[in-house]
């Protein structure tokens, strides 16, 4: 069965370092999006992507961030300077976009800001 | 605005049903899903509902909707300990279907 892959599993990185979490959508999906679930919180939207420009995007998603789908199956998400709040689980989901509009899940990225 | 509530925790004993509540406050919400998180891994989808169905099954699941009451619950027959999780209600709006709005999860303990 297709699954949505991400790697790293886990990344630590410094207060203000740079980084980019990468996700492998499923091959025929159309919509790719990014939420963040901070430890014991909700999960949280952060960006919908379709036809290579963001359709939406949440007030968390400020300039800091930024989405690329460099290829035909790599979905990325850029921080380019981490703060300790950004510390959280990253999923990356896809979906084909048509009814019933099922968004399948990665596994997550565990980021840690230190 | 959007807001999906859920009880934090739910324990029971194995071989009973569990029940898992879920509400909503949005009226225009179109589709109610179900996600399975099991501990260090991904959201599972498990089962959705489209709002105009008041009842979806499928194997031991078993998903019933209020619309009146804005009422979702989750009925998991024949708990296994292999349920134990944290389940996740969620809900895509009419206007919107790309962005998903989550509830906080129920996390479910079976006990053997």
């Amino acid at each position: 069965e297709p699954e949505v892959t991400q790697t790293p599993s886990h990344q630590v990185t410094q207060m203000g370092q740079e980084v980019i979490l990468r996700c492998v959508p499923i091959s025929n999906h159309l919509y790719f999006y990014w939420y963040r679930q901070i430890l014991g919180q909700k999960v949280e939207f952060l960006v919908s992507f379709y036809n290579n420009e963001i359709s939406e995007k949440s007030e968390i998603f400020d300039d800091q961030f930024s989405v690329e789908r460099p290829d035909g199956s790599n979905f990325t998400l850029k921080i380019r300077s981490t703060k300790l709040e950004d510390s959280a689980m990253y999923f990356c989901a896809s979906s084909a976009g048509a009814s019933p509009y099922e968004q399948y899940f990665g596994p997550g990225t565990r980021l840690t800001v230190t | 605005g959007e807001d999906v509530e859920q009880s934090l925790f739910l324990s029971v004993r194995e071989g009973d049903s569990s029940v898992i509540n879920c509400t909503y406050t949005d009226s225009s919400s179109t589709y109610l899903y179900w996600y399975k998180q099991e501990p260090g891994a991904g959201l599972q989808l498990l089962t959705y509902i489209f709002s105009n169905m008041d009842m979806k099954q499928d194997q031991r699941l078993t998903v019933l909707l209020n619309k009146k009451d804005k009422h979702l619950s989750l009925r998991i027959a024949d708990t296994q300990t292999g349920d134990s999780a944290i389940y996740f209600c969620a809900e895509i709006h009419l206007y919107n279907f790309n962005k998903f709005y989550f509830g906080s999860g129920t996390k479910l303990n079976v006990k053997p």
